[in-house]
Formats: C-alpha cells, structure tokens, sequence
C-alpha cells in the first residue's frame, strides 16, 4: 500500500513564526504536492514537485515556499506565519508521466495549522 | 473558466438507503474524472477513475457514472453503512490541472 506521512495531526503556531510541514512518501513517487484545504472551498494547489530539487508553484503559492532534497520528502515553509494561513494542508504524491495531473494522486492524512 | 460543481452540499440518509451524488464539470479539455471519499480529518481516498470512454465503473457498492457530452458525473451509493458518512470530492483533471469540487457531505444515520 502506498503510504503517505505528515509529520504533524495538528500543530499550533504564532503569527510571524517560521513553520514547516513535513511530508515522506514510500511508495518512489516522481510528483509530490502541497494543498491547502477549506471549508467551502475545496482543495487549492500551493506548490508541486516532479523531482528532486525542482519545484513549480501552484494556484496559491503566495506566502509559502518548499523544499525537495530528497525524492521521498517534500517540505512545505510558511516563511512567517500568519492568520489567514490557518487551515488543513494536504501532502500528496504520484507517479510520474507524460502529464503530473493524470496519475492517481495518493494523499497524506493532513495536517490541521492553527495560526493565532 | 474550469470549474466543478457538486450537489448537494449536505446529505442526511439512513443506514441501508441508496443516495446518489451529483458532479458537474465545465473542464476542457477533459481527461478523466475521480471520486474521492474523505473521512472526516483524514486526507481524500480514490473510489474511482473515468475516462472519457467510460460510462459507468463500479467499486463495491459505489458506482460512478459519466456522461461526458452533458459533463456530468454521479457516484451512486448502495445500501449504504455508517462507514459511508464522510465527504465525496469530485476532481476533474483537465490540462496540466486539477480541479477539485468543494464535495458533498454525506452523513449515514442509523
């Protein structure tokens, strides 16, 4: 079974403080993903990877930065926390491929941000 | 502009009743169309695929149509448990993009 781990259920945060959100994937996935989830909104895409050190932003990449060292982790960065950053974020990886989006996207329990 | 509409919202049903989802999508160009079931705080797990040739696919007892003329999906739940409350996304993948629905809400009474 492919498994995707983050590294926090919940975590709580000040505003202005420097934040990472760790995600690792065993499943050898090319692609990895960052997405923020609220309510009425669905899932928005902050920033992806389709291999090691290459990264390209998303729909919301404003505020965030990410990190891929490794094939397996790939770290999401909330340079200075704030409010309207509160919110769950979703890891996801896949296969890669000819498209990043067609392949089955296997998604990580997420993480629940509160930023005070 | 590529959106995808789920109704409806919310969805109260009892233990053992059918239910069925609905998903419209203006996505184009269309590659394949997913549901996804989400527990509530866990992340979003696939039921199923369709591609554009596919009318209908079946996952236990979920079964997912596709119309892609209309572009419109449904995820038909039978006999359904307490286990089936949770949120369904539809997400259509379009070029180089996702897109996800906002999802219906589905609670299973007993």
């Amino acid at each position: 079974d492919v498994k995707v781990t983050q590294s926090s259920r919940y975590l709580v945060k000040r505003t202005g403080e420097k934040v990472f959100l760790e995600c690792v994937q065993d499943m050898d996935h090319e692609n990895m993903f960052w997405y923020r989830q609220d309510p009425g909104l669905g899932l928005r895409l902050i920033y992806f990877s389709y291999d090691v050190k290459m990264k390209e932003k998303g729909d919301i990449p404003e505020g965030y930065s990410v990190s891929r060292e490794k094939k397996e982790r790939f770290s999401l960065i909330l340079e200075s926390a704030s409010t309207n950053q509160t919110s769950m974020y979703l890891c996801a990886s896949s296969f890669g491929g000819l498209s990043l989006f067609n392949n089955e996207q296997f998604f990580g329990p997420g993480t629940r941000l509160t930023v005070l | 502009k590529n959106q995808v509409e789920q109704s409806p919202q919310s969805l109260i049903i009892l233990e053992g009743k059918n239910c069925t989802l609905q998903c419209n999508y203006t996505v184009s160009p269309f590659s394949n169309l997913r549901w996804y079931k989400q527990d509530t705080g866990r992340g979003p797990v696939s039921l199923t695929i369709m591609t554009f040739s596919e009318n209908t696919k079946s996952n236990g007892r979920y079964t997912a149509t596709l119309d892609a003329d209309t572009k419109q999906s449904s995820l038909h739940i039978t006999a359904s448990q307490l286990s089936d409350s949770a949120s369904y996304i539809c997400v259509v993948t379009g070029f180089q993009k996702l897109v996800f629905g906002t999802g219906t809400r589905l609670l299973v009474s007993p």
